[in-house]
């Protein structure tokens, strides 16, 4: 089994801060990587998928990068409402496996 | 709108059955496959395991054990996950999600609200 890993678990920013959440795959994985954004009680959303597209009605200040084994997530300004865990995931193969979470929390 | 829509909480003793349903509306349910993960409490997301809704095919995570399985009645655009033998670490809050794609790239693009499962004595 493929396994993701994040870095960092958690996290303290301010708002309008530039935070950026790192992800190794253990194996290569091309560009099949996914992020999501979970808030307290609530369901998962999709932000990025194949590594950089942004899905649709995500906010432009959200973007990522990265291919092979290594991948990031970026945040160019924090919203008060971008503090939540989150979550990165391959598609390469079954078992689709999750990186253990990075939470995002107010300096 | 495209949405999922789960079945309400439960709570179980050990070694009973539960089975959680899913059910698709918005879309062509046999044109996506269904992601199952669950969450335990104050722990991250774990991927279960997904089924084509096209021809019922179901793969599971390594180390799900047969208790866990994944069914579909396409006649209600609505997915299955049925779990028996319940024990107190099947604790958890269990979300389906659907398989969407772009070339082929996969990612879970439409979620479900989640059911929480709570097995206790």
């Amino acid at each position: 089994d493929i396994q993701m890993t994040q870095s960092p678990s958690s996290l303290s920013a301010s708002v309008g801060d530039r935070v950026t959440i790192t992800c190794r795959a253990s194996q290569s994985i091309s560009s099949y990587l996914n992020w999501y954004q979970q808030k307290p009680g609530k369901a998962p959303d999709l932000l990025i998928y194949a590594a950089s597209a942004l899905q649709s009605g995500v906010p432009s200040r959200f973007s990522g990068s990265g291919s092979g084994t290594d991948f990031t997530l970026t945040i160019s300004s924090l919203q008060p409402e971008d503090f939540a865990t989150y979550y990165c995931q391959h598609s390469y193969s079954t078992p689709r496996t999750f990186g253990q979470g990075t939470k995002l929390e107010i300096k | 709108q495209v949405q999922l829509v789960q079945s309400g909480s439960e709570l179980k003793k050990p070694g009973a059955s539960v089975k959680v349903s899913c059910k698709a509306s918005g879309y062509t349910f046999t044109r996506y496959g269904m992601n199952w993960m669950r969450q335990a409490p104050g722990q991250g997301l774990e991927w279960m395991g997904l089924i084509n809704t096209n021809t019922g095919n179901p793969t599971y995570a390594q180390g799900l054990t047969g208790r866990f399985v994944f069914s579909l009645d396409t006649s209600v655009s609505t997915a299955y996950l049925q779990i028996s033998s319940l024990r107190a670490e099947d604790t958890a809050v269990y979300y389906c999600a659907r398989d969407g794609v772009d070339r082929s790239y996969y990612y879970m693009d439409v979620w479900g609200k989640g059911t929480t499962v709570t097995v206790s004595s």
